[in-house]
């Protein structure tokens, strides 16, 4: 069964740092492409960063660049946002996802989300 | 960026009624549209991925039609686990973008 955990969440203050972790289990991360994806207080969703099958090429949402960075450890089955220079904007709840495939082909869609882990940036 | 609007922003409607949600994109994204419901409290669940592609497990009274720019999300008959936020979502262009959401809830 896919499983997907993210923790690291927490209250930190205005241009600090936090780290979240997406714990997977029931397939490899070196099997598919994954993603975070936020979502604001309240608000729709929003698309944060995505790392390829193959640990590299990864993109961001201009929000973030330059100041997040996604990476995982093939070793656990981890997936990782490492997230610095915090902003209010940036309070949210974040989701990894993981890309869906099908019929031997793979797509930029989302068939398995986490809980969520709430990130607060605040004083 | 492409930009999603989707319409109407909320939509009321009945048990066994027809919904049909709208999502217009900025510019083309060929058939690369997928749809998500969200309930509270909830992560998304994929309904549909490029356009019309149904996600493992979706039951068929969701169906998608669309390409360009103009998009369908049609639910047949609704059943009471059906009132929940949806959101499309392209991919056709970096950065991956969602639409706002459209709230169905019941009339």
């Amino acid at each position: 069964e896919v499983q997907l955990l993210e923790s690291g969440g927490g209250l930190v203050q205005p241009g600090g740092s936090l780290r979240l972790s997406c714990a997977a289990s029931g397939f490899s991360l070196r099997s598919f492409a994954m993603s975070w994806v936020r979502q604001a207080p309240g608000k729709g969703l929003e698309w944060v960063s995505v790392i390829s099958s193959s640990g590299g090429s990864p993109q961001y949402a201009d929000s973030v660049k330059g100041r997040f960075t996604i990476s995982r450890d093939s070793s656990t089955n981890t997936l990782y946002l490492q997230m610095n220079s915090l902003r209010g904007e940036d309070t949210a709840v974040y989701y990894c996802a993981k890309a869906y495939c099908s019929a031997g082909s793979c797509y930029s869609v989302f068939d398995y989300w986490g809980q969520g882990t709430l990130v607060t940036v605040s004083s | 960026e492409i930009v999603l609007t989707q319409s109407p922003a909320t939509l009321s409607l009945s048990p066994g009624e027809r919904a049909t949600l709208s999502c217009r994109a900025s510019q083309s994204v060929s058939s690369y549209l997928a749809w998500y419901q969200q309930k509270p409290g909830q992560a998304p669940r994929l309904l549909i991925f490029d356009a019309s592609n149904r996600a493992t497990g979706i039951p068929a009274r969701f169906s998608g039609s669309g390409s360009g720019t103009d998009f369908t999300l049609t639910i047949s008959s609704l059943e009471p686990e059906d009132f929940a936020v949806y959101y499309c979502q392209q991919r056709s262009n970096w950065p991956i973008t969602f639409g706002q959401g459209t709230r169905l809830e019941i009339k």
